[in-house]
């Protein structure tokens, strides 16, 4: 079974306009952490946020936000007010062993978002 | 501080040929990590180490080995490349710490061509 699965391919939004980005994941392990990366066409992995198992909150970085809903396992991703800049690739990924300071992750397949004006 | 750093940003091999891509990183960071995105997909883990000496096989080892003789360097060895092994190389790192985010930082990127 995977362990990071992001349903879709790609997403098209309006530039203004807040997109989710969907990732459900499965693990076993009590601990584990949620990442999101973005890629952008140049190639470079540019993290963006992270979500601990055991966060009591929501994460939010700037523009991004982590709509995490442990019974669900989901991390989804929120860009509220699109840039162009947003244009890219978005990889969801887990760490499991949270508090281990082992930290190999599992990537999604990702999402291609296009932000058009 | 250069973050991580790789060489080359491309190459093409023969089959057959073998080659080393090479990674190094400038914040002191345990934990170092090889891995492989082939077009279209997530990335996948090679090799990791978490820390001078220690190496252990991730998800795709086959055909690549790896060695860390310093904190700082981590190369990726291809021994006869084989089109299978045609993608992009990130190389990462991160810290060690026993509880917070402790993000991976990235490499640009390699990207190589078995043909």
């Amino acid at each position: 079974a995977q362990k990071i699965t992001q349903t879709q391919p790609g997403m098209f939004v309006q530039e203004k306009e807040a997109v989710t980005l969907d990732c459900t994941y499965d693990t076993s392990d009590p601990s584990y952490g949620l990442f999101w990366y973005k890629q952008p066409s140049s190639g470079e992995m540019i993290f963006l946020i992270y979500q601990g198992s055991y966060d009591q909150q929501n994460a939010t970085e700037g523009r991004y936000s982590l709509n995490f809903q442990k019974a669900r396992k989901s991390a989804n991703l929120v860009i509220s007010a699109s840039q162009l800049g947003d244009s890219a690739m978005y990889f969801c990924a887990m760490r499991e062993g949270h508090f281990t300071g082992y930290s190999t992750l599992t990537f999604g397949k990702g999402t291609m978002l296009l932000v058009s004006p | 501080n250069a973050g991580v750093t790789q060489t080359p940003k491309f190459r093409i091999l023969k089959i057959g040929q073998s080659m080393t891509l090479q990674c190094t990183q400038d914040m002191n960071h345990n934990y170092m990590y090889w891995y492989r995105q082939d077009p279209g997909m997530g990335l996948k883990l090679i090799y990791y180490s978490v820390g001078a000496g220690i190496t252990d096989k991730g998800e795709v080892p086959n055909g690549y080995n790896v060695s860390r003789s310093t904190t700082e360097d981590f190369p990726l060895r291809l021994e006869l490349a084989a089109p299978s092994q045609t993608s992009v190389y990130f190389c990462a790192s991160s810290y060690s710490r026993l509880a917070g985010t402790y993000e991976q930082y990235f490499g640009p990127g390699t990207r190589l061509t078995v043909t």
